[in-house]
C-alpha cells in the first residue's frame, strides 16, 4: 500500500551496529505498528502506538526501541543490532476514529539481514 | 492471553480444487475477525467479520464467522497458481490493544 511506506527497504549490517527503520504514512491514521516477520512464526508485534504521546510494548519489544515523531512517523531502532534479529519488519497503521473495523494497513517491509 | 491459531500451517492443492482454511480464536471482548492474504509482500486485506452466520464473498474467496464456536473458515473453490500465497487470521477486540494474529497457513497450488 502506497499510503505506508518504509525506508530501507533492504538493510544488511553488523553485528553491534545501531540501525533504524523508518515508517511513514499518509493515510491520517492515529495508530501505528511494528511487528517482525520469521518463517512459522506468522507476524509477532514489537511496538506499537495509539497516539504521539503513546508507546506500547508488544510481545517481543527487547532489544527494540521506538520513537513516534509525529502522528505520521514511527521509527523502529535496534540499539545493537545482533544476528537472530535478522527478519523482514512491518509497519502498520489503523484508524481508530474508525476502529470498529479494526483494519491494520501494512507497508512494503523491510529486510534486515544483520551479520 | 488472547490467541488466534490456524490450521492447517501448510496445504498443496491442484489447481481447480477447493480449499477450507481454518482459524479459531479467544479474544477478550471480540469483536472481528480478519482475513489478509500474503504473497512476497506486505499482508493485503480480504474480509473482516463481525458477525455470524453471515458469509462474505469476494469471487471465488468467501468467509463465514462463528461466534458460538470461535472459529472462522476462508474457503477458495476452483484455486488458480496465484492463490498460492501465506493467508494469516487476525481477531481484533473493541480497539483497546491490536489485533492478534495467527501464525497463518501457507498454500500452494500446483498446476
Amino acid at each position: 500500500d502506497a499510503d505506508v511506506t518504509q525506508t530501507p527497504r533492504n538493510r544488511i549490517t553488523k553485528t553491534g551496529k545501531r540501525i533504524m527503520l523508518e515508517c511513514s504514512q499518509t493515510k491520517g491514521h492515529d495508530r501505528m505498528y511494528w511487528y517482525r516477520q520469521d518463517p512459522g512464526l506468522g507476524l509477532r508485534l514489537i511496538y506499537y502506538s495509539f497516539d504521539v504521546k503513546d508507546i506500547n510494548k508488544g510481545e517481543i519489544s527487547d532489544g527494540y526501541s521506538v520513537s513516534r515523531q509525529a502522528q505520521a512517523k514511527f521509527s523502529l531502532s535496534l540499539e545493537s543490532a545482533i544476528p537472530n534479529q535478522t527478519a523482514l519488519y512491518f509497519c502498520a497503521t489503523s484508524d481508530y476514529t474508525n476502529r470498529g473495523r479494526n483494519e491494520q494497513f501494512f507497508g512494503p517491509g523491510t529486510r534486515l539481514t544483520v551479520l | 492471553e488472547d490467541k488466534v491459531v490456524q490450521s492447517p500451517l501448510s496445504l498443496v492443492v491442484h489447481e481447480g480444487d477447493t480449499v477450507t482454511l481454518n482459524c479459531s480464536y479467544e479474544v477478550t471482548n471480540f469483536r472481528s475477525l480478519l482475513w489478509y492474504k500474503q504473497e512476497k509482500k506486505a499482508p493485503t486485506f480480504l474480509f473482516m467479520l463481525t458477525s455470524s452466520g453471515i458469509e462474505k464473498k469476494s469471487g471465488r474467496l468467501s468467509s463465514i464467522l462463528d461466534k458460538k464456536e470461535l472459529f472462522s473458515i476462508l474457503n477458495i473453490t476452483a484455486t488458480q497458481t496465484g492463490d498460492s500465497a501465506v493467508y494469516l487470521c487476525a481477531g481484533g477486540n473493541s480497539g483497546n490493544t491490536p489485533l492478534v494474529f495467527g501464525k497463518g497457513t501457507r498454500l500452494s497450488v500446483i498446476a
